[in-house]
């Protein structure tokens, strides 16, 4: 098994650009879920996904979109890129949405926004 | 809703000594707690959690955390540390009575030094 994979590892934009994280994840998991991680701030859920064709919206989801259309896949969508947005994101995923079950994380995407 | 404060931002220790990165959390229902690590430039991966049961959980790398429910505190311990355990460590806590209580919430990590 890969687990949780990200890509692109690291990518610098231009304010206004838009551009789309990818996360995959080959353990069937149910539910899926972005984080955003800042120097002091912990990590703050953006949208997350209990099934194909299921999101919703976290913490912080403003800027960002999601869709959910397979089980393995859980792209999100940065649409008009602003320098706030210059962060590691990371993908998790879970059995269910349950709190018993350990949420896999991907390496993450360290963006920068100029 | 649930919170989590993590007590020290940063915690500096040498190679052996014993450590404690401090938890508390708030919350309105019965929760379950996480520890997580992260190695620099990784993910987060879990360290141990606690559901229900024995207060005293033990974890990987010889970690373990006591669950306090008077105190609301999940404080994590190690009574040797490697230089290999330089990380962020986070606390985590959600409710265990389902809809939005199941979202994990995180404290805003510890960064722990092991020094030679």
């Amino acid at each position: 098994n890969a687990g949780v994979t990200q890509t692109p590892k690291f990518q610098v934009l231009k304010t206004g650009q838009s551009m789309t994280l990818q996360c995959a994840q080959d353990m069937n998991h149910e539910y899926m879920s972005w984080y955003r991680q800042d120097p002091g701030m912990g990590l703050r859920l953006i949208h997350y996904s209990v099934g194909a064709g299921i999101t919703d919206q976290g913490e912080v989801p403003n800027g960002y979109n999601v869709s959910r259309s397979t089980t393995e896949d859980f792209p999100l969508r940065l649409l008009s890129a602003a320098p706030s947005q210059t962060s590691v994101y990371f993908c998790a995923s879970s059995l269910r949405e349950g709190s018993g079950y350990e949420q896999y994380f991907g390496p993450g995407t360290r963006l920068t926004v100029t | 809703a649930q919170s989590v404060t993590q007590l020290d931002s940063q915690v500096p220790v040498f190679e052996e000594a014993p450590v404690e990165l401090r938890c508390n959390y708030s919350s309105s229902v019965s929760v379950y707690l996480f520890w997580y690590v992260q190695y620099p430039n990784q993910g987060l991966q879990l360290l141990l959690k606690y559901l229900s049961g024995s207060t005293l959980v033990k974890g990987i790398n010889g970690f373990e955390a006591e669950f306090n429910k008077s105190q609301t505190s999940f404080h994590l311990r190690k009574p040797s540390v490697h230089i290999s355990d330089t990380a962020e460590y986070f606390c985590a806590v959600s409710g265990n009575s389902g809809g939005s209580n199941y979202k994990l919430t995180f404290g805003k990590g510890t960064l722990l030094t092991v020094n030679p």
